[in-house]
């Protein structure tokens, strides 16, 4: 099956600080979409990326659909405490009927 | 609204029993799925369906089968479990675009945890 490279693995950082994580993978990829996973909880989207080159904001969190459709990555600005969670990429091939493929997830832990 | 709901929240079951975890949304949603959720290894896969009466697998479909009957449910059957099948189930739906994929903003239900002893 398809892979898609999530990285960093974790991430443990202090609050008010800034972090990216991105995701790659060697198809081309015609949807990108980062969820966020609380504990003993369903993944909720987070951003959906439609078309390459597309930069998109919700908050404090930026993420950006690569030019080669390849890759993706996204930012959190001024973490806070409840940005702690798992944060997970997918895409969906546009030769793919029905199917989204996630990557492994980045474990996010902000200290106070 | 529910969204997607599943039932059991937890299920202890000895090798060889058999059992379903129940989807059901009420969105309304065409397209359904389930994924098995294991530590360090993501979301991964087991079977999909973009409507009423079409299935197919996803990525570890082995050991389990899926039948779409209705618009709402999307049961989940594990016919003989395995220790290996010792995971955190996720049924999720979504829309589906005019070509019958899911536009990518799956709705996840809050999981079944289930334990093969």
């Amino acid at each position: 099956g398809q892979q898609l490279n999530q990285s960093p693995q974790s991430m443990f950082i202090q609050e008010g600080e800034d972090v990216s994580m991105n995701c790659t993978s060697s198809s081309i990829f015609n949807t990108w979409l980062w969820y966020k996973q609380d504990p003993g909880e369903g993944p909720v989207l987070l951003i959906a990326l439609y078309k390459a080159g597309e930069l998109t904001s919700n908050g404090r969190l930026t993420a950006q659909f690569g030019i080669t459709r390849k890759d993706s990555f996204l930012n959190i600005s001024a973490s806070i405490p409840s940005d702690v969670g798992i944060y997970f990429c997918a895409g969906q091939l546009s030769s793919t009927l029905g199917r989204l493929y996630f990557g492994r997830g980045t474990q996010l832990t902000v200290w106070p | 609204n529910a969204g997607v709901t599943q039932t059991p929240k937890f299920q202890v079951l000895k090798t060889g029993q058999s059992m379903t975890l129940q989807c059901a949304q009420d969105m309304n949603h065409e397209y359904m799925s389930w994924y098995r959720q294991d530590p360090g290894m993501g979301l991964r896969l087991i079977h999909y369906s973009v409507g009423a009466g079409i299935t197919d697998q996803g990525e570890v479909p082995n050991g389990y089968n899926v039948s779409r009957s209705t618009t709402e449910d999307f049961p989940l059957r594990l016919l003989s479990a395995a220790p290996s099948q010792t995971s955190v189930y996720f049924c999720a739906s979504s829309y589906s675009s005019a070509s019958l994929r899911p536009t990518g903003e799956l709705f996840f239900g809050e999981g079944s945890r289930l334990t093969v002893l």
